[in-house]
């Protein structure tokens, strides 16, 4: 079976632009998590949307948005970049809602790297 | 922010050695799971254990939880060059509102020598 996929691998933009960042869960999870992973830290949880709703949100600002499609793909959107956004962002997905009880696992994809200038 | 931190930052150590590595929280938790990351790529899952469980073993793997201690510590036995990696604990809190997002400490950089 395939694992999660992320698309771009690799991707530069510079201060003010916008981005686009897709993931493809594994095939029967509903729900996808994003995560920021900055240099040297671990990652920071952005959004969680499970059947198309968003169900958790991060301490980040509303420059970062994102949706669920019916296949249960997801897509991340951030406006207005700053230097600071720049980090290797990951999808993960899960079967379930809730991470609590039971070996409701997350597997993560392999993460876009988004370099500002 | 970050949930907790792991101790030492980084650690190099010989082939063969033992590696551990220590995890601490900050809040209530319904379990604790090891992550490992090979070069800033994706998240691999190593083992869970529940706040109800103290002690977990997978392979070479072993993982202690101390719920008075908030703390947690991962044991690499035997290690191989190719554990070289990030290690990262993530926790679950257990408030059900919240259990729906991972919550990473900042990892320890292991390194093992060939």
């Amino acid at each position: 079976d395939a694992g999660v996929t992320q698309s771009p691998t690799h991707l530069i933009k510079t201060r003010g632009q916008q981005v686009t960042l897709r993931c493809s869960p594994i095939s029967g999870h509903k729900s996808v998590s994003w995560y920021q992973q900055v240099l040297g830290q671990g990652p920071q949880f952005i959004f969680q949307y499970y059947e198309k709703e968003e169900r958790g949100r991060g301490n980040f600002p509303d420059r970062f948005s994102a949706r669920q499609f019916p296949n249960y793909s997801s897509e991340l959107n951030v406006n207005a970049l700053l230097l600071g956004d720049s980090a290797l962002y990951l999808c993960a997905s899960s079967r379930r809602r809730g991470l609590a009880g039971g070996l409701n696992e997350q597997f993560f994809g392999p993460g876009t790297r988004l370099t500002v200038l | 922010s970050q949930q907790g931190e792991e101790d030492p930052q980084a650690l190099s150590i010989q082939e063969g050695e033992n590696a551990t590595m220590n995890c601490s929280y900050k809040t209530s938790i319904n379990n604790l799971q090891w992550y490992r990351q090979n070069s800033g790529r994706g998240l691999v899952h190593l083992i869970l254990i529940r706040s109800n469980e103290r002690e977990k073993h997978s392979g070479r793997l072993r993982v202690t939880l101390d719920t008075s201690k908030k703390s947690s510590s991962l044991l690499i036995t035997a290690s191989r060059a190719a554990d070289t990696a990030s290690y990262f604990c993530a926790t679950v809190p257990s408030s059900s509102g919240s259990a729906r997002q991972l919550t990473f400490g900042s990892g320890t950089q292991l390194t093992v020598l060939p």
